[in-house]
């Protein structure tokens, strides 16, 4: 079935510092891949989404590129914030079921 | 401005007791999705529903669970004689039309089974 993996964590970085947390997928067909994350307290919120290959989702200063040859959708930020802080689930749709199929999720501190 | 609305946020239950977990989506969504996260894990699907409609509850446990989205009123997901297991957070989603991913989450329900 389908999956996904990412970085465990968490991830402690500095302010400013430049941030990669990695993910990859195998699924069935040509999935949408997405990065949810969630601030203390809150939801889930969609953070940026790329479905289909070599696509590059990006907001708020995160990137990531759909990379079908290394099923990954690694998560980028070139100078992280405080506010930055929360965690980041990698996930992905398309596959035999309905809904999303979520990584484990990555607990992002950034301290100032 | 209405967002999907989950309550309660916290829940405790005894060993063997019912809990109902209750999801208002977005005004104007007819598409419901539940997930649990188990602790240490990422969210599992559980069921997708639209009004009056199960669609897809292949992430549901066969025996104990159940989901509604009734045509008016909230999508209740039910749990039958609780176990500690079935100790996690609940989280809804909605959306307003089939197999659209962007779809927004509530704030979660906290299961506690003592």
């Amino acid at each position: 079935g389908d999956s996904v993996t990412q970085m465990e964590g968490p991830v402690t970085l500095s302010e400013e510092a430049f941030l990669t947390i990695n993910c990859t997928y195998t699924a069935t067909g040509y999935p949408s891949l997405f990065w949810y994350v969630q601030y203390p307290g809150e939801g889930l919120q969609l953070l940026l989404k790329a479905t289909k290959a070599d696509d590059k989702g990006s907001n708020k200063g995160f990137e990531a590129t759909y990379r079908k040859e290394t099923t990954s959708f690694h998560l980028e930020k070139g100078s992280v914030q405080v506010s930055d802080s929360a965690v980041y689930f990698c996930a992905l749709e398309g596959g035999g079921a309905d809904g999303l199929t979520f990584g484990k999720g990555t607990h992002l501190i950034i301290q100032p | 401005n209405a967002g999907v609305m989950q309550n309660p946020r916290h829940l405790v239950r005894r060993r063997g007791q019912e809990a109902r977990l209750r999801c208002s989506p977005v005004k104007g969504h007819s598409h419901v999705y539940w997930y649990r996260q188990l602790p240490e894990e990422g969210l599992k699907f559980m069921v997708y529903l639209q009004k009056e409609n199960i669609i897809d509850e292949s992430g549901m446990p066969k025996e104990r669970f159940s989901a509604e989205f009734p045509k008016e009123g909230p999508s209740i997901l039910r749990i039958q004689q609780v176990v500690r297991g079935d100790s996690a957070a609940y989280f809804c989603a909605s959306s307003p039309r089939d197999r659209d991913t962007e779809a927004f989450f509530g704030q979660g329900t906290r299961l506690t089974v003592v």
